[in-house]
């Protein structure tokens, strides 16, 4: 079984830019969860979806947003890069079901210069 | 909010000593509590969890204890190898259910 992926691994965006990062979940996951990681601490929470839907947002500005397609794979976007930006993104999925356990992918390691 | 508190943020031990790493959290709502270890450069790996109806699970040199009342549960790992050596987080499931909360890590280190 494969498990989670995302895309692209490694990105470098300049300030005010935007960036689309993309994750895909494990098969038969409908929940698609994104965190943000900065170096030397623990994940942040930024979104959750599931069956499509936004169930949960965590305190990140408007700058950010995501969706989930009928496939479950899911799309992160932030707009007007800022320097605190960099950071590792990381998605996670769950299977069916409340507070089951998150699988997290690879991440994408963002750099903003 | 919601609150998970993780000490100590670095422990050293020598191979073969136990590993004890505590955490705290604030909802008592709460009810499910995974520990995950990151490698350098690699993805948080899920290695244990622990749902509110018991008060400890073990898998191999790897267990986790819950307190309820105290609202504490702590990661032990006995008889530690090099490969054991990782940054290790506590989460906890906020009041929505929609997000884990995460403490800020363990940073721990075997010598061989």
């Amino acid at each position: 079984d494969a498990g989670v992926t995302q895309s692209p691994t490694h990105l470098i965006k300049t300030r005010g830019q935007h960036v689309t990062l993309r994750c895909s979940p494990i098969s038969g996951h409908k929940s698609v969860s994104w965190y943000q990681q900065v170096l030397g601490q623990g994940p942040q929470f930024i979104f959750q979806y599931y069956e499509k839907e936004e169930r949960g947002r965590g305190n990140f500005p408007d700058r950010f947003s995501a969706r989930q397609f009928p496939n479950y794979s899911s799309e992160l976007n932030v707009n007007a890069l800022l320097l605190g930006d960099s950071a590792l993104y990381l998605c996670a999925s769950s299977a069916p079901g409340t507070r089951r356990e998150q699988y997290f992918g690879p991440g994408t390691r963002l750099t903003v210069t | 909010g919601e609150n998970v508190e993780q000490h100590p943020s670095t422990l050293s031990v020598q191979e073969g000593d136990s590993a004890v790493i505590k955490c705290t959290y604030s909802d008592s709502a709460s009810n499910y509590f995974p520990w995950y270890k990151q490698e350098l450069g690699k993805r948080p790996q899920l290695i244990i969890d622990i749902r509110s109806n018991v008060g400890e699970k073990k898998d191999q040199r790897i267990a986790v204890t819950l307190n309820k009342t105290a609202k504490h549960f702590s990661l032990h790992i006995t008889e530690t190898q090099p490969e054991d050596s990782a940054v290790y987080f506590c989460a906890a499931w906020n009041q929505a259910g929609t997000a884990l909360i995460f403490g800020k890590g363990t940073t721990l280190s075997v010598s061989s």
